[in-house]
């Protein structure tokens, strides 16, 4: 079974500092890895994919994720954070099947992104 | 724009009712989520469909919950019936398979059982 771990209920960053959202996975397979966020009353938009090739992916409004295959994390990251940023930000894996489509897609927990004036 | 639409936005009903919620995937896409979302468990998953056809609804109670597409445009939850502690946020999310396995939520049904 697929299972996302992000350690971290709330990460406090100050406005211009760089942040980190921290996600770790176990799966057996190689995996699809995302990040989605949510803002207050609203549905889950995605943010950014890791399927293959080169481990530093970068998604919209800036953020970006290293996928590390020794580590198992796929840990989220911004080099100046914006008061805007601050919502709830969700990783999640899904394993490609050899015949083709994919396992459902398994949602961490959830960290919750405060950035400070 | 394409977007994947839920109906209700919110529903507030009394225990023991029939609660169905609906689910436009967006056009052209084959897999469709159910998820629930509450404060103490976070999101899960309830249902994963594939080609209409139900692939895992392991994480949905079969007693008194069940999730159909009767076609390829419509998606539903239904819950019968109701419990207080059924009382969360439900989203839809569609997908497919291939080079584009990313989900796209909807809004959500913000669902009240008293």
């Amino acid at each position: 079974a697929q299972s996302v771990a992000q350690p971290e209920d709330q990460v406090n960053v100050a406005e211009g500092n760089p942040l980190t959202v921290k996600c770790t996975y176990s799966v057996s397979g190689n995996p699809y890895l995302f990040w989605y966020v949510q803002y207050p009353n609203r549905g889950l938009q995605f943010l950014l994919k890791y399927i293959t090739g080169d481990n530093l992916v970068k998604g919209s409004y800036g953020f970006e994720a290293e996928f590390n295959k020794s580590q198992t994390s796929f840990h989220l990251k911004k080099p100046s954070a914006l008061v805007s940023d601050s919502a709830l930000y969700f990783c999640a894996v899904r394993v490609p099947h050899s015949g083709g489509g994919a396992d459902g897609l398994t949602f961490g927990k959830g960290t919750h992104l405060i950035i400070q004036p | 724009d394409a977007r994947v639409t839920q109906t209700p936005r919110h529903k507030v009903t009394e225990m023991g009712q029939e609660v169905t919620m609906r689910c436009q995937p967006i056009l052209g896409h084959n897999t469709v989520f159910w998820y629930r979302q509450t404060m103490m468990q976070g999101l899960e998953l309830l249902a994963y469909f594939r080609n209409r056809a139900p692939l895992d609804d392991s994480g949905m109670p079969k007693d008194r919950f069940s999730a159909e597409m009767p076609d390829a445009t419509l998606a539903t939850l239904k819950i019968q019936p109701s419990e207080p502690r059924d009382s969360a946020v439900y989203f839809c999310a569609s997908g497919s398979t291939g080079s584009i396995p990313e989900a796209f939520f909807g809004q959500g049904t913000r669902l009240t059982v008293v």
